[in-house]
Order: C-alpha cells, then structure tokens, then sequence
C-alpha cells in the first residue's frame, strides 16, 4: 500500500469556481507528479516537481498550478474551473534509485473532478 | 509526447488463460515499467527491468526487453478475472526525465 494521498476523491463544481487538489505522500520522495487521464485513456503529464521550490510543466498544457513549499505536500489549484477540465486526476511520487535514475512511481487514488 | 505504444489496445480472454500485451517505444531508455490500473483508481507497479536486462520474472508475470527491436513483452500466466485491468508501460530514458507512459491495453478476462 503506497503512502500517498489524494483529496478529495470526487469534486463536482460549477464553472468558474477555484479549486485546489490536495495531494502528500510520506515517503520522503523528493519528485512529484501530477498526471490528467480521462476514463479508459492515456495518461498525461501536467506537471511535476524535482523537490521542494521546483516545479516544471509536463507534457500536456494545462490551466493549472502547483506549488511545492514542503516535500511531501504538491497541491494543483484551477482558478477558474471550466467543464473542459472534467477529467480523472492523479499525483504520484518516486525517489532517486541507486543508479541515479528514477525509479517506480508510486500513484494516488486519484480526484475525479466535475465541472458543471 | 507518448513513448511506449501497447498492442493490443484491448484484449478479452478465458480465465486459466495466457495473456500477452507488447509495448514498442522510439528513444533509448534506462529501464521500463509494467503498471496496472483498476478501473477509477491509481496506477500500481508492477514490474521494473533496466536495458541491460533480457527477462525478468515476478510470480504470474513475465517480462522481456528486445532493445534491439526497441520492444517489450508482458505475460500473465493462468489469468484469473481479477486481473481484468488496464495495463501500461512506461520507460525512463537516462538522466532525470520523467517516466512516459503508453496509451495502455485493457485485459478482460471472463470467469
């Protein structure tokens, strides 16, 4: 079982509402991720974070922000929720392995937001 | 930008059955990973095995590497319905990037 939370587990919204997706992990990991998938399909990176004070954007653009003050805390806030951003959220985390490469990811449950 | 490409996207098979999903990717990479996800929830790893590995082995699963070929493989022997999931790669190329997953393949098996 991986040390690694997600709150909360469903949000339905209206448009235009700020959010913040919470997640933490307790395993000390020092890199963190935020990924959006929509039921049945392919993952995608939104954002990630080496450690603490460092965020960088992934793959797919997004409307969101993260911050990272603490290791084991990495919140994701929209400002403006739009029905566009329904989709399935998930934070995982990994830390550095022997060879100095990135190694299993551990997931979060994951939020499926709703934006009406 | 995707990686790993799985094949079959779905695949329905008999309990006791074998199962075999194959993922292609483009780059060089340090090692690749096999995860699955039950549906709605979280990925969960299943198996890691590094570019100077052929084969590797845990309980009902079994995966190989063709670097060669830029290809992997993975085998779960007498599948059971609790196994019914969607299954994904994803490599690690060398330094500090990021995983990248594939679009994944959803086994079905039927009891």
């Amino acid at each position: 079982e991986a040390d690694i939370y997600q709150t909360p587990r469903y949000l339905v919204i209206g448009t235009g509402k700020k959010i913040t997706l919470e997640c933490s992990q307790t395993m000390g990991h020092d890199k963190m991720y935020w990924y959006q998938q929509d039921p049945g399909m392919e993952l995608h990176l939104i954002h990630y974070s080496y450690g603490v004070n460092s965020t960088e954007k992934g793959d797919l653009s997004s409307e969101s922000t993260v911050s990272r003050i603490r290791t084991e805390h990495f919140p994701l806030t929209l400002e403006s929720a739009r029905p566009s951003h329904t989709s399935q959220y998930l934070c995982a985390s990994s830390g550095i392995g022997r060879d100095r490469v990135y190694n299993e990811q551990f997931f979060g449950p994951g939020t499926r937001l709703t934006v009406l | 930008s995707q990686q790993g490409e799985e094949d079959p996207q779905a695949l329905s098979i008999q309990e006791g059955e074998n199962a075999t999903m194959n993922c292609s990717y483009k780059t060089s990479i340090n090692n690749l990973q096999w995860y699955r996800q039950n549906s709605g929830r979280g990925l969960v790893h299943l198996i890691l095995i590094r570019s100077n590995e052929r084969e590797k082995h845990s309980g009902r699963l079994r995966v190989t590497l063709d670097t060669s070929k830029k290809s992997s493989s993975l085998l779960i022997t007498a599948s059971r319905a609790a196994d019914t999931a969607s299954y994904f790669c994803a490599t690690v190329s060398s330094g500090n990037t990021p995983l990248v997953f594939g679009k994944g393949t959803r086994l079905s098996v039927i009891a």
